[in-house]
């Protein structure tokens, strides 16, 4: 069965590094997202993404965030400077199906931790 | 904006007996409702959705979830839980806008575990 994969697993990096997660989507899928999870709290949608461009993104996603695809099969994620308060699990998804109504599919998600 | 509710942390059902997880929402336009299952250490697994049509949607694994406009509710149920059905459960809702446009993102709730006991 078709899944999303995530790369790292766990990153632990020092404030103010640039982390960048990787996300490989469902081959076919068309719309893309990255949501986090802080610990114990719920899960909170960063952006959308899809022919090749943002089409909306939440209050969190700041200058500080970016995304891409840069090969046609990668997604990613970029903090340009971590904060503390960025330490989350951070979950890709996609979706076939047009957006709004399409199920998502998650990756296991990429657990970082900022020192 | 959209918001969801869901007002227990965490709900006790034994083995065989019927379960519900309770959810409310608000959006300004059409809601999309959704269920997820979240496992210990694993990613968000879709369960159902209600887009339009049958207010009763039956989903994976024996759940289903009713769609009550009145009540801006989407709850989720099962007639007899399993002690695999142990995990954490997310309702979530997208504004569906007007006429279909609306919202790219998922507002979740703050998840219910829901814990089968043997």
């Amino acid at each position: 069965e078709p899944e999303v994969t995530q790369t790292p697993s766990h990153q632990v990096t020092q404030m103010g590094q640039e982390v960048i997660l990787r996300c490989v989507p469902i081959s076919n899928h068309l719309y893309f997202y990255w949501y986090r999870q802080i610990l114990g709290q719920k899960v909170e949608f960063l952006v959308s993404f899809y022919n090749n461009e943002i089409s909306e993104k939440s209050e969190i996603f700041d200058d500080q965030f970016s995304v891409e695809r840069p090969d046609g099969s990668n997604f990613t994620l970029k903090i340009r400077s971590t904060k503390l308060e960025d330490s989350a699990m951070y979950f890709c998804a996609s979706t076939g199906t047009r957006a709004n109504t399409g199920e998502l599919f998650f990756g296991e998600g990429s657990r970082l931790t900022v020192l | 904006a959209q918001s969801v509710a869901q007002p227990e942390d965490q709900v006790n059902v034994a083995e065989g007996n019927p379960l519900t997880v309770k959810c409310t929402y608000s959006v300004s336009g059409n809601p999309y409702l959704f269920w997820y299952v979240q496992y210990p250490n694993r990613g968000l697994q879709f369960l159902l959705k209600y887009i339009t049509g049958d207010n009763l949607v039956k989903g994976s694994y024996g759940f289903e979830a009713e769609f009550n406009k009145s009540q801006t509710s989407f709850h989720l149920k099962k007639p007899s839980a399993l002690v695999s059905d142990s995990a954490l459960y997310f309702c979530a809702v997208r504004d569906g806008g007007a006429s279909g446009g609306g919202a790219d993102g998922l507002t979740f709730g703050k998840g219910t575990h829901l814990i089968i006991q043997p």
